[in-house]
């Protein structure tokens, strides 16, 4: 089954200290994974994706993110985080190819950045 | 701000009723998806449209519908209303495929009374 868990639900974090948005996803042949971003009462804004090459992708805001394929991992990561950064992320994978894929998302995680 | 819009912002209805969310894409996008966000089920695809015809379909019930029109805008319609349809619904667009970048818009709160 198509899958995507977010292993935190919550994650606080006093600010400029690093953090760790954990993802993991049920296997696929194809792997498309993202990163998205979502504000109070926002829409989502999408932080980083990896299609392919590099499997550490670097994002907007300061985060990145690593492909583990042996681990089925794409886990998040800021060196030092802002109270502006608190906000709700999800983790998204999609399924099937790049032409009609769909896009399945994990629970979320929301990032509580403390002064 | 995303560049996509979506109205109405806000709707309440009641059960059995039908209701329709209006969303336009951003210039030069021709994928319109559809998402369905709520505490008990997260966020969804429900459905996405490219240049007119219908590309990928996700867990949209039989009660739901959508199109997408010549000038690109979509809607997303919603009948037989209960109250677990309850939600933030978005819209989501991009320039053609699922792996560019899906640009959200502010989203439709529906509340089933």
């Amino acid at each position: 089954a198509q899958s995507v868990t977010q292993l935190d639900s919550q994650v606080p974090v006093f600010e400029e200290a690093p953090v760790e948005l954990r993802c993991n996803y049920s296997s696929s042949v194809s792997v498309y994974l993202f990163w998205y971003v979502q504000y109070p009462n926002q829409g989502l804004q999408l932080l980083l994706k990896y299609l392919s090459g590099s499997t550490l992708v670097k994002g907007i805001n300061g985060f990145e993110a690593e492909f583990n394929k042996s681990q089925t991992s794409f886990h998040l990561r800021k060196p030092s985080v802002h109270i502006s950064d608190t906000a709700e992320y999800f983790c998204a994978v999609l399924y099937g190819s790049s032409n009609t894929g769909k896009l399945i998302f994990g629970q979320g995680t929301t990032l509580q950045v403390k002064p | 701000d995303s560049g996509v819009t979506q109205t109405p912002k806000h709707l309440i209805t009641a059960t059995g009723q039908r209701v329709t969310l209006r969303c336009s894409p951003r210039s030069g996008d021709l994928s319109v998806y559809w998402y369905q966000q709520s505490l008990d089920q997260g966020l969804q695809f429900l459905i996405q449209y490219y240049n007119g015809e219908e590309r990928a379909k996700g867990n949209i019930l039989e009660r739901f519908s959508a199109q997408q029109f010549p000038d690109l805008h979509s809607e997303l319609n919603l009948s037989s209303l209960e109250l677990g349809d309850s939600a933030l619904y978005f819209c989501a667009s991009s320039v053609g495929l699922p792996t560019d970048t899906q640009y959200f818009g502010p989203g439709t709160r529906l509340t089933v009374l």
